[in-house]
C-alpha cells in the first residue's frame, strides 16, 4: 500500500507557482521523499527526491516539513506543458527490494492559461 | 535522444495470442524494471532486474513472462493475454538505488 496522501486533483494559474501537498505520515527514518510526474500517454519522469533538507533543481524545490511527515514539490512558474500527474513516493535507502517504488494515485495538476 | 525505447508503442493482439514487448536502453544501468498502468491507476511493478538476477513481484500473475539476454535489452512475455491485461506496459532503468528512468510506455489493447 502507498505510504503517501495526495489530494486528487490541483489546479493552477499559467505563470504562478503550483504548490503540490504530500502526506507521508508514517514515514521512517530511513526512506526518502520522491516526486516523479507523468505527462498523458507518457511515461513517468523523474523530478526531485530529498531525505530531510530542503532541495531544488531546475526543475522545482522539494520543502519536507521538519518532522518529515509532509512535503510540499513546488513548480515555480506553471507553464502548459506541467499538466500531468504529480506522484509522492516514499523509498527506503540502501540496497534490496525495500528500495522500490510505491506508488499512490498522485495529483492531477492542470495548468490553465 | 530517448535513453529507454519501448517497442512497439501501440500493440493489439486478440484474446489468447501471445505478445512480446521490448525495452532497450542506453544508460547501462544495472537494473530493469517492468511495470503495468491501467487506465487512471499508478504503475504497478510486475517484475525487475539486478543484472541478470531476476525478482518477480508475489502478486504478478503466471502468464506474464520476462527475459533480459544483456544489459541493454528486456522483453516482456505475455502468454495468453486476456481481457484484463489490456493497459500501458512501462519499462524503467536505474543504476542500483538511483532514480528510475522510463521509456514511453507501450499501450497494449486485448480484443
Amino acid at each position: 500500500d502507498a505510504k503517501t496522501t495526495q489530494p486528487p486533483s490541483m489546479d493552477c494559474a499559467e505563470g504562478r507557482a503550483a504548490n503540490l501537498p504530500c502526506n507521508h505520515s508514517t514515514i521512517s527514518g530511513n526512506e526518502y521523499v520522491y516526486w516523479y510526474r507523468q505527462i498523458h500517454s507518457q511515461g513517468p519522469q523523474y523530478i526531485i527526491h530529498g531525505l530531510k533538507n530542503n532541495e531544488t533543481n531546475e526543475m522545482a524545490s522539494l520543502i519536507i516539513t521538519e518532522d518529515r511527515k509532509s512535503s510540499t514539490l513546488i513548480l515555480p512558474h506553471a507553464t502548459l506543458r506541467d499538466t500531468a500527474v504529480y506522484y509522492c513516493i516514499v523509498r527506503a535507502r540502501g540496497a534490496g527490494n525495500n528500495r522500490k517504488l510505491i506508488w499512490g494515485l498522485g495529483t492531477s495538476l492542470a495548468v490553465n492559461p | 535522444d530517448a535513453m529507454v525505447i519501448q517497442n512497439p508503442r501501440y500493440q493489439v493482439t486478440q484474446f489468447g495470442k501471445p505478445v512480446t514487448l521490448s525495452c532497450s536502453q542506453t544508460l547501462n544501468h544495472n537494473v530493469m524494471y517492468w511495470y503495468q498502468q491501467k487506465s487512471s491507476q499508478a504503475p504497478k511493478l510486475l517484475f525487475h532486474y539486478y543484472d541478470k538476477d531476476f525478482n518477480n513481484e508475489a502478486d504478478t500473475p503466471d502468464n506474464f513472462q520476462s527475459r533480459r539476454p544483456n544489459t541493454s535489452f528486456c522483453f516482456l512475455d505475455i502468454r495468453s493475454p486476456g481481457l484484463g491485461d489490456a493497459a500501458m506496459y512501462l519499462c524503467a532503468t536505474s543504476r542500483v538505488g538511483g532514480e528510475l528512468f522510463f521509456g514511453e510506455g507501450s499501450r497494449l489493447t486485448v480484443l
